[in-house]
């Protein structure tokens, strides 16, 4: 069976510090990945996408970037957080692009203070 | 892509069967209807899929009225773990893309009440 695993489960980040979020996809061999973000109260967002290694396709600038270093791992990072950045942080991964049954990680709570 | 609509919120007590709508009146023929559910602090997670007709699965049941512009998701005998947000998704299945082509709306909110 396929896993999802995000980290942290928190994180509470001054203003102009960096930040890096993580995900991994174990049991399943070139997944379409996502980062998702939804601002508190507010709706889901995509950031971007990717569907190998090495590529990543930006779909909202948000002055964040995100890198595939593996072909199981996404990364999210930027080098100066803004308050704007706080909200909830998804990734989420599907079998071939186009395929729209997406799933899900449990999220990374950002607070920016 | 097609616009959806559906109740901001909902209400029921558990054990009852709670049916949300959801119109895309403009819906087109490439396109088909899902269905994600959010509880708080959790990623959505996929409920069921149609594109017509009437689909049912372990969780729920999807009719799709036959012109498509109307569809309802029918939750048998709701429980507590059953209050989520409901979002309700209309978009094409590009064989040929690269991105899944999703867009969260802001969805039905149910509570549920014991």
């Amino acid at each position: 069976a396929q896993t999802i695993h995000q980290w942290p489960v928190a994180e509470i980040k001054a203003v102009g510090s960096p930040l890096s979020l993580g995900c991994t996809i174990k049991g399943k061999s070139s997944p379409n990945l996502y980062w998702y973000w939804q601002a508190t109260g507010g709706t889901l967002q995509q950031l971007f996408y990717s569907i190998t290694v090495g590529q990543v396709e930006s779909v909202v600038q948000l002055n964040l970037s995100a890198s595939r270093p593996k072909d199981d791992q996404f990364i999210l990072s930027t080098e100066k957080l803004l308050l704007s950045h706080s909200g909830f942080y998804l990734c989420a991964w599907s079998y071939w692009g186009g395929a729209e049954t997406l799933y899900f990680g449990s999220g990374t709570r950002l607070t920016v203070l | 892509l097609a616009k959806t609509t559906q109740p901001p919120s909902m209400e029921a007590y558990e054990g009852q069967e709670v049916n949300v709508s959801c119109s895309h009146t403009n819906i087109a023929t490439s396109e088909y209807i899902y269905w994600y559910r959010q509880v708080p602090h959790q990623g959505p997670q996929f409920i069921i899929q149609g594109y017509k007709d009437y689909v049912v699965n372990e969780v729920a049941s999807l009719f799709i009225s036959a012109d498509r512009k109307l569809s309802t998701l029918s939750l048998p005998w709701v429980s507590l773990r059953d209050a989520a947000v409901y979002y309700c998704i209309v978009t094409d299945i590009d064989s040929g893309g690269s991105n899944a082509k999703l867009t969260f709306g802001k969805g039905t909110k149910l509570s549920v009440k014991s």
